[in-house]
């Protein structure tokens, strides 16, 4: 299919394990940013990559939590000594548009998430 | 930070009947999105408002972003079961600085059931 996918769907990890969360945007979109989802919440911002250029970190909840997009199409989410409160769906979603012009940065593109469970 | 609240919580209603939902915020936005979301799916966009005082349809949606640019209302007519779901509000999130760079700030949403 041609939508943005995330893997893997599910993951389970021990308190203090590290994680590694692949999110592939749609061919071409431009601009790709991670959002956590806590259970009954709606999304919030961790992230923003311009191409391989992460513009905006100011989301990301302490400095366990890292984002890349070395060759600016797919991005990896790394979670590092995970912690209970890390338990959440991480969401993933492209734009094609890079600027404001038109609103239409705002049109996101989710995929369907990874769920994260630290037990 | 911008908060964007949603009411209701909840809905229960019949197959058939129509549903109003609204998100305000504690801020001016010059934008509104709407976004639905099942079970174990990305939220999928639904309509995008740009302008004040615009109205938007798509099927049997329809929802307006408001004159003073601190609401916006979806409303769903004749309700079917695959209605059912979570919707969101969502709106720019601004930096500290007032720059955006795209990321969406979303209310807390509505969850919709629908009785056949």
């Amino acid at each position: 299919g041609a939508g943005v996918s995330q893997s893997p769907r599910y993951k389970v990890a021990k308190r203090g394990q590290d994680v590694a969360l692949r999110c592939d945007p749609i061919s071409g979109h431009v601009s790709l940013f991670w959002y956590q989802q806590a259970l009954g919440q709606g999304p919030e911002f961790l992230t923003y990559f311009q191409n391989e250029a992460q513009l905006d970190k100011s989301g990301l909840p302490s400095d366990r939590f890292f984002a890349e997009r070395p060759e600016g199409s797919v991005s990896t989410l790394k979670i590092q000594r995970t912690q209970q409160e890390d338990s959440a769906v991480y969401l993933c979603a492209s734009s094609s548009k890079r600027r404001l012009a038109g609103g239409q940065i705002y049109e996101q593109y989710f995929g369907p998430g990874t769920r994260l469970t630290v037990t | 930070g911008q908060q964007l609240n949603q009411s209701p919580q909840s809905m229960f209603i019949q197959e058939g009947e129509d549903v109003s939902m609204n998100c305000t915020s504690s801020s001016i936005f010059n934008t509104w999105l709407w976004y639905k979301q099942d079970p174990g799916e990305g939220p999928v966009l639904l309509i995008a408002l740009y302008k004040a005082g615009e109205l938007t349809s798509n099927g049997r949606l329809t929802a307006q972003f408001g004159i003073t640019r601190k609401d916006s209302f979806l409303n769903i007519s004749a309700s079917i079961p695959s209605d059912v779901g979570i919707y969101f509000c969502a709106g720019p999130g601004f930096n500290a600085g007032g720059t955006s760079y795209g990321k969406l700030t979303f209310g807390q949403g509505t969850i919709l059931t629908v009785h056949p």
